[in-house]
């Protein structure tokens, strides 16, 4: 069965810091990684999806990479805005487009 | 670009009602839709993959009487919770695929708050 780990569980930053999210897996037979936001009480944006056999994606200040053989994958976000501040899910799509979720990162930008 | 609307956004009911919420995908048609549902401080878990046209597949643990999964339309899926309890007190979220060029991008409703009294 697959597990999905986030680390930190939550994260406070000062605007303008680089930083970086984890996400562990625990099997490596995947379809792909996404990164979601998700906004309080609202849906899911996805912001960045990893192809297994890709190793990075990139999108504005996101950058994505994936690991499969150490079953982990990084989201690294450049100069961090408040705007930024949502909880960050890491989700693995096996066959059938089902995705098992992490428990999400909630990051916090202060002005 | 391709839209999943769900409603209600919000539910504040009493506990042994019964509560309807509907997911629809606005720009295309979705053969499979997926339904989760997300604790406070917890990780979204899938409940079930909702099928046009044929029953819906339950994961482990989710009960199918309790959770009335309807796929009617390609566009349409409803998950009606029966007898709603305080312990079914939970953010439902659906999701649905759009494939474009046998890439198929899962795209996410709003999400509904459920409230049992």
């Amino acid at each position: 069965k697959q597990e999905v780990t986030q680390i930190p569980a939550a994260l406070s930053v000062p605007e303008g810091e680089n930083l970086v999210l984890n996400c562990s897996f625990t099997d490596s037979a995947i379809y792909n990684l996404q990164w979601f936001r998700q906004d309080p009480g609202k849906g899911l944006t996805s912001l960045l999806l990893i192809q297994s056999s890709q190793r990075e994606q990139t999108s504005g200040r996101l950058n994505a990479s994936l690991d499969k053989s150490s079953g982990r994958s990084t989201l690294y976000i450049a100069a961090s805005q408040p705007g930024d501040s949502a909880t960050y899910l890491c989700a693995i799509e096996t066959s059938g487009s089902r995705l098992t979720f992490g428990e999400g990162t909630q990051l916090t930008v202060n002005p | 670009g391709a839209v999943v609307s769900q409603h209600p956004s919000r539910v504040i009911c009493k506990s042994g009602t019964s509560v309807k919420i509907e997911c629809r995908s606005l720009d295309f048609q979705a053969t499979t839709m997926f339904w989760y549902r997300q604790f406070p401080k917890q990780s979204l878990m899938l409940m079930a993959t909702s099928n046009e046209g044929s029953k819906a597949t339950y994961e482990q643990g989710v009960e199918k009487d309790k959770f009335l999964i309807n796929h009617a339309s390609l566009t349409l899926s409803t998950l009606t919770v029966t007898s709603a309890h305080p312990e079914d007190s939970s953010f439902y979220i659906c999701s649905a695929g759009d494939r474009v060029n046998d890439n198929e991008k899962l795209f996410f409703g709003s999400g509904t708050q459920l409230s049992v009294l």
